[in-house]
């Protein structure tokens, strides 16, 4: 089954220090795309950064990169020199190619930053 | 610019009376999808669509109906809500194909359904 696991419902850092959300997933498909997405408060869902499971290089997007430990079937979000606009919740997605273009969500980890 | 339109954003309703929230893409997407997000339940997929007239169920498909009459248009139709409705609900295009990257998926900015 396809599933993705966010066993963090919540997490708080200090102001400036770096965070890593944990995201793990299931799938048997060899081709596959791994998201991170952030929602405010405000509800929009942002996109932040894409890994390919072809990549192999790890995605790294401003102060965003992403550690791909396909083995461990892992794709954890690492976020450096946290803000106070960070403070969100965070969600990590799967996707597929072929019919059906699915992605599939993890529950989320909710991030609090604090001064 | 592109984007994905959904509205409205915000919807109170009885239980029992017909709604549509509507959703609109303008970057000629072939694929559109509709979610609800819930608390500690992440989004599940509600239907899709691969292109016109072409729709099938995602995940939670039950009390949903969608339609796709024209490329750009994917409404999203409770005939007869119930509370068990009240979520968050976001419409999705992509690109399809058989490749998955990430220009492939916009996100409307949401609608925010309660049904009493």
């Amino acid at each position: 089954a396809q599933k993705i696991t966010q066993t963090q419902p919540g997490m708080f850092v200090q102001e400036k220090e770096a965070v890593t959300l944990d995201c793990t997933y299931d799938t048997s498909d060899q081709s596959y795309g791994l998201f991170w997405y952030k929602q405010p408060s405000s509800g929009e869902m942002i996109f932040l950064i894409y890994q390919g499971s072809y990549d192999e290089q790890n995605a790294t997007e401003g102060r965003y990169s992403l550690n791909f430990q396909k083995a461990r079937k892992s794709a954890n979000l690492v976020i450096s020199a946290s803000q106070l606009g960070d403070s969100a919740m965070y969600f990590c997605a799967m996707g597929f190619s072929g019919g059906y273009n699915k992605l599939i969500f993890g529950a989320g980890t909710r991030l609090a930053v604090h001064p | 610019e592109a984007q994905v339109t959904q509205n409205p954003r915000y919807l109170i309703t009885v239980t029992g009376k017909k709604l549509t929230v509507t959703c609109s893409q303008n970057m000629n997407h072939e694929y559109m999808s509709w979610y609800r997000q819930d608390p500690g339940l992440g989004l599940r997929q509600i239907y899709y669509s691969m292109n016109v007239e072409v729709t099938d169920k995602g995940d939670v498909p039950e009390g949903y109906k969608v339609s796709r009459k024209e490329k750009r248009n994917f409404p999203l139709i409770l005939e007869s809500p119930s509370p068990n409705q009240t979520s968050l609900y976001f419409c999705a295009s992509s690109f399809g194909g058989t490749s998955v990257n990430y220009y492939g998926y916009t996100f409307g900015s949401g609608t925010r359904l309660t049904v009493v």
